[in-house]
């Protein structure tokens, strides 16, 4: 089946330890989203990558980067995680198209715990 | 900018009974997507139904049934003959043609099935 994976589900790490997240698709859509969401929260968008293009928020700390080297992949690098950054990562993609009509399909997330 | 509000923050339903979900939104745009997502405890958002703003007409699936009003800016949701699988988060969302593929969630709606 077509879908988006992440890898890990959960991931424990330290507080300043480098750590990279990462979303893996079979669906062939080309634009993929990286999104925050805290506990009883939305989801928020950190960015997103149209084809190679990077998009960021304008609110997403300096602290997180994004790498897409190629359709399938995308990785998620929280470059100094603080207490703060503990939360559910979520990946999805959708078909690009102009007027965002497209719904996105969402990866099962990645739970990360900051020691 | 756009804006989706979820008044209930959680709705405690007895399993068989109907729920209904509200959703307001906020946009400048005259064409415009609406979507529901199913935040089951699992953690992925499932994707449940886009609607374009130039198509009112409501929509049934099965025990989810939708309600699209352009007059008062809703979008709401309705599940019938609730059951316990039911139990989720649901997120409405909004995307704008002009809004480089961005949705704005909901803050989304705990609804807890009783048995």
């Amino acid at each position: 089946d077509a879908m988006v994976i992440q890898n890990p589900r959960y991931q424990v790490t330290q507080f300043g330890k480098p750590v990279t997240l990462s979303c893996s698709q079979t669906l062939n859509h080309n634009v993929m989203y990286w999104y925050q969401q805290k506990s009883s929260q939305a989801p928020k968008l950190l960015f997103h990558y149209y084809d190679k293009d990077f998009n960021n928020e304008a609110d997403t700390p300096d602290n997180f980067q994004s790498r897409r080297p190629n359709t399938s992949f995308c990785f998620l690098d929280i470059r100094s995680p603080g207490l703060g950054d503990a939360a559910m990562y979520l990946c999805a993609t959708s078909r690009g198209a102009s007027g965002s009509r497209n719904e996105q399909f969402f990866g099962p997330g990645t739970r990360l715990t900051v020691l | 900018a756009q804006k989706v509000t979820q008044a209930q923050t959680e709705i405690s339903v007895v399993e068989k009974e109907d729920v209904t979900l509200d959703c307001v939104y906020e946009t400048r745009d005259t064409t415009y997507y609406l979507f529901w997502y199913k935040q089951p405890p699992s953690g992925e958002l499932v994707f449940l139904i886009r609607r374009n703003s130039f198509d009112e007409q409501n929509e049934i699936s099965g025990r989810y049934s939708w309600n699209f009003q352009k007059s008062t800016s809703s979008f709401n949701f309705t599940i019938t003959a609730s059951q316990v699988v039911d139990s989720a988060v649901y997120f409405c969302a909004l995307s704008e043609a002009g809004g480089n593929n961005r949705l704005a969630f909901g803050k989304g709606n705990q609804v807890v099935v009783i048995p």
